[in-house]
């Protein structure tokens, strides 16, 4: 079965720097797609980013961006400069055409000023 | 263009009645999955609908159903409620991918219900 593993609890950034949020992934399939979700307070599940398994090209979404390595089934999120808005749960995704989205447990951000 | 909505927004349960929580969504969107969410967790996949049918289902018991209906708005079902299904319920849809592959498959939630049993 397919799993999803985020190793951090609870991480903490000062507003303008970078941070890097952890995740890795257990499966035996080679077609899948990989995402980012943000839930803030609000309880709105917002998608950050997705990363295409098949693409060795990581994913960039303005401040976002993602270091997919397959062979090691890791998929982490960095987030430059740093802002008071990014503070949320974020959540590691799998997903595919055998699977509905598969959650990790999260990682608590919160952004200093 | 209208977002996924979930209604009601907050409900209050007691232990053995039945509940039934509403989504419609994303314009466009033609299929339909639901979430349970528990505090300080990952939501948990529970059905997903498409064509008025249930073409996926996670590990949840029979108390959980569901429904569809013609123009893709979905019903979540929990009869016999107990504690335990105390959890925000979150609804995503998508529209389902055509041509060859899984397709991005992108699900777009909803602001979700907070269901309490007590």
């Amino acid at each position: 079965a397919q799993t999803v593993t985020q190793s951090q609890p609870e991480m903490s950034v000062q507003e303008a720097e970078t941070v890097t949020l952890s995740c890795t992934y257990d499966t035996s399939e080679s077609d899948y797609y990989l995402f980012w979700y943000k839930q803030p307070p609000s309880r709105q599940m917002i998608l950050v980013i997705r990363q295409e398994a098949y693409k060795q090209q990581n994913a960039t979404e303005n401040r976002f961006s993602v270091n997919f390595q397959k062979a090691a089934k890791s998929f982490s999120l960095k987030i430059s400069d740093s802002q008071l808005g990014d503070a949320a749960m974020y959540f590691c995704a799998y997903r595919s055409a055998r699977t509905a989205l598969i959650f990790g447990k999260g990682t608590t951000l919160s952004v200093s000023s | 263009d209208a977002g996924v909505t979930q209604s009601p927004t907050h409900l209050i349960k007691t232990r053995g009645q039945q509940v039934t929580l509403r989504c419609s969504p994303k314009s466009g969107h033609d299929t339909v999955s639901w979430y349970q969410q528990a505090l300080g967790q990952g939501p948990q996949f529970i059905f997903q609908y498409y064509e008025e049918e249930e073409r996926q289902r996670g590990n949840f018991p029979d108390r959980f159903s569901g429904h569809q209906f013609p123009n893709y708005s979905s019903e979540l079902n929990v009869n016999a409620l107990l504690l335990g299904d105390s959890a925000l319920y979150l609804c995503a849809s998508n529209r389902r991918g055509t041509g060859v592959g899984i397709g991005p498959y992108e699900q777009y939630f909803g602001p979700g219900t907070r269901l309490t049993v007590t």
